[in-house]
């Protein structure tokens, strides 16, 4: 691994299912997060994490949630995915939230 | 809660011109970071520079440099020589939590 991997890279899912959307880094940075890209708009922050074994809340955190047990992994799950949860997912790392951000190259999540 | 406002949500170039694409920010941190990033249609997202709240001077990568006006509250990107492969996504995020709407820029032959 070099650099932040997401997977899948895209997904089709029925609404009410579950699904977890993975990341991980191998760059031992402290910080990773989760942002949500609707079509032709801009990034939202849906949850962070400053370091193993803490999480945040950011701009759109409903219907998700997320776990960092270890400084490599940053998973995102949805538990019951609704249609407006279609986008795509970027998932990113940083030393610190005050230093540039490496980001994964994304997973295309359509909830039908 | 931090804000950022980019104000123009196109902009067209000729090829080998400058552009300036603006970014303002309302925070009341006194230490923060600002970025941008390009963001081509294949969507990756791309780091272009940096400027902290603390330093002196302003950023410059190359091409890229930023008019960091701590006062005026903004940090706008300036692109010399635009060239075709600029055209994009850009985005100014304030610290790593908050992004503005973008600006997409197209340079022209």
């Amino acid at each position: 691994i070099a650099g932040i991997t997401q997977a899948p890279t895209s997904q089709i899912l029925a609404a009410g299912r579950r699904m977890t959307l993975r990341c991980t880094q191998d760059m031992r940075h402290n910080a990773m997060y989760w942002y949500r890209q609707d079509l032709g708009l801009g990034l939202r922050l849906i949850h962070y994490s400053n370091t193993a074994g803490t999480t945040g809340k950011g701009e759109v955190p409903d219907g998700y949630s997320v776990s960092r047990a270890n400084t490599d992994d940053f998973p995102l799950t949805l538990a019951s995915a609704v249609p407006s949860q279609t986008s795509v997912y970027f998932c990113a790392s940083s030393a610190e939230d005050t230093a540039e951000q490496f980001f994964g190259p994304g997973t295309r999540l359509t909830v039908l | 809660a931090q804000k950022i406002t980019q104000t123009q949500p196109g902009m067209f170039v000729q090829e080998k011109e400058a552009v300036t694409l603006d970014c303002t920010y309302d925070t009341s941190d006194q230490s923060y970071g600002l970025f941008w990033y390009k963001q081509p249609s294949s969507g990756e997202m791309i780091f272009l520079i940096y400027q902290g709240s603390y330093d002196e001077q302003n950023a410059t990568e190359g091409r890229y440099s930023l008019n960091f006006q701590k006062a005026r509250k903004s940090a706008n990107l300036v692109i010399s020589a635009s060239q075709l492969g600029d055209s994009a996504m850009y985005f100014c995020p304030w610290r790593a939590l908050t992004f503005g709407s973008g600006t997409r820029l197209q340079v022209q032959p």
